[in-house]
């Protein structure tokens, strides 16, 4: 089955500056990869997504970069502010098997002062 | 329009005592799954549902039955709990399609187990 991992699983940066989570899947099949934003004692939420018909993806502040042929897929958060620290989730999924979501461990985002 | 709601929110149990964690959607989706959350374990599938009358096994099942007789609900039933099922739960349902779509997810169960 599916398998996904993500690094760092702890990452500190400045305020200000940009974060880059990295996530590699198993399955050359998967074609969809969300990335979802949890903030202490809350839900996860997606932040954005990307299909394997596209190389990049890009909302305001953050992106998704997709390499199928290497199978990995990153996040990258520009200009950081206090409120994007939180637990990062990467997850895949192949909509044509069957349709179940698989994640990454998780990286912790501090946002330094 | 309430998405997904789980019940309860907070639970202790005894080792071997069995309940049944509550997950439904009001926003007719095919797709239903549970998910444990443990630190640094990030989120396992334990079971999931592409319709009613549909079940299968994800990542973590041992331990847990679930059934879907309505596409509203997907409870999830601890038969004979142990210390290792102490963790965050999470219920979350997608729409199927052509196209993928997000997950949404309700607001979490924290079992624990003593």
């Amino acid at each position: 089955g599916e398998n996904v991992e993500q690094h760092p699983s702890t990452l500190s940066v400045q305020e200000g500056d940009s974060a880059v989570i990295k996530c590699t899947y198993s399955d050359s099949a998967s074609n969809y990869f969300p990335w979802y934003k949890q903030e202490l004692g809350k839900r996860p939420q997606l932040i954005i997504d990307i299909r394997s018909n596209v190389g990049e993806k890009k909302d305001q502040r953050i992106a998704v970069t997709l390499n199928k042929t290497a199978k990995h897929f990153s996040l990258h958060i520009t200009e950081t502010q206090p409120e994007d620290s939180a637990v990062y989730f990467c997850a895949a999924s192949n909509g044509n098997r069957d349709d179940k979501i698989i994640f990454g461990k998780g990286t912790r985002l501090h946002i330094l002062p | 329009n309430a998405g997904v709601t789980q019940t309860p929110k907070f639970q202790v149990l005894k080792t071997g005592q069995s309940m049944t964690l509550q997950c439904a959607q009001d926003m007719n989706h095919e797709y239903m799954s549970w998910y444990r959350q443990d630190p640094g374990m990030g989120l396992r599938l334990i079971h999931y549902s592409v319709g009613a009358g549909i079940t299968d096994q994800g990542e973590v099942p041992n331990g847990y039955n679930v059934s879907r007789s309505t596409t509203e609900d997907f409870p999830l039933r601890l038969l004979s709990a142990a210390p290792s099922q102490t963790s965050v739960y999470f219920c979350a349902s997608r729409s199927l399609g052509v196209m993928d779509t997000e997950a949404f997810f309700g607001q979490g169960t924290r079992l624990t187990v003593v």
